[in-house]
């Protein structure tokens, strides 16, 4: 069956530092590969899209790699502040189906 | 633009009674989704619809849940008879567009609490 890993354990880093998150996935060929933050109590929200032609991604201080030989993606924060703490999601879907499987996320606390 | 509304935010009720959550996607929104997050766990889809039509209820336990989307707007999700596994978070998403290649927006959910 499908399967998408993200580091159960948390992400401690000093702010300032590179955070760099990780998803890995099995038995599955996604076309995109999505990165969403969830805060406590609030739904996730929406990062950045990644598709399967791409190698990379930039958006402000956040870069995604997607390698589908590794079946990997990789998601960066640059100069990481106290307010980038909060879970991380990955999310994969093909075209065929539209169905958006999400992974457990992987929590990041930036210390100040 | 307003966001996804969802409520209520919190609901406690007790095992074999029925519940029902509410809610409402960004205006001109055409695809609406349902997903259940249990603590700890990754959201996991439970229906689809684009428009007022289902796409996608595979992972939907049709003897206890149902959806609508009357009128191809606002959506509700009901629970009967709710069981203790059930207690979860519930999230509403919508996107402009069906399909992958975008983003969702996602509502803050409904926590439920089956004891």
């Amino acid at each position: 069956s499908q399967k998408i890993e993200q580091n159960s354990e948390a992400l401690n880093i000093q702010e300032g530092k590179t955070a760099t998150l990780t998803c890995n996935y099995t038995n599955y060929s996604p076309a995109y590969l999505q990165w969403y933050r969830q805060d406590p109590g609030r739904g996730p929200v929406f990062l950045l899209l990644i598709r399967e032609n791409e190698k990379e991604k930039r958006k402000e201080r956040l870069k995604v790699t997607f390698d589908t030989t590794l079946k990997q993606s990789l998601f960066h924060i640059t100069a990481s502040q106290p307010a980038d703490s909060a879970t991380y999601l990955c999310a994969l879907a093909r075209t065929g189906g539209f169905k958006t499987i999400f992974g457990a996320g992987t929590r990041l606390f930036v210390k100040a | 633009e307003a966001g996804v509304a969802q409520s209520p935010r919190y609901k406690i009720i007790e095992k074999r009674q029925s519940v029902a959550f509410w809610c409402n996607p960004i205006s001109g929104h055409a695809t609406l989704y349902w997903y259940q997050q249990i603590l700890g766990q990754g959201p996991k889809l439970l229906i689809q619809f684009q428009n007022n039509g289902v796409v996608d209820d595979s992972q939907l336990p049709k003897d206890r849940f149902s959806a609508e989307r009357l009128k191809g707007v606002d959506s509700t999700l009901k629970i009967q008879p709710a069981k203790l596994e059930d207690s979860a978070v519930y999230l509403c998403a919508s996107s402009e567009y069906r399909g992958p290649n975008y983003g969702y927006t996602f509502g803050s959910g409904t926590r439920l609490t089956v004891v």
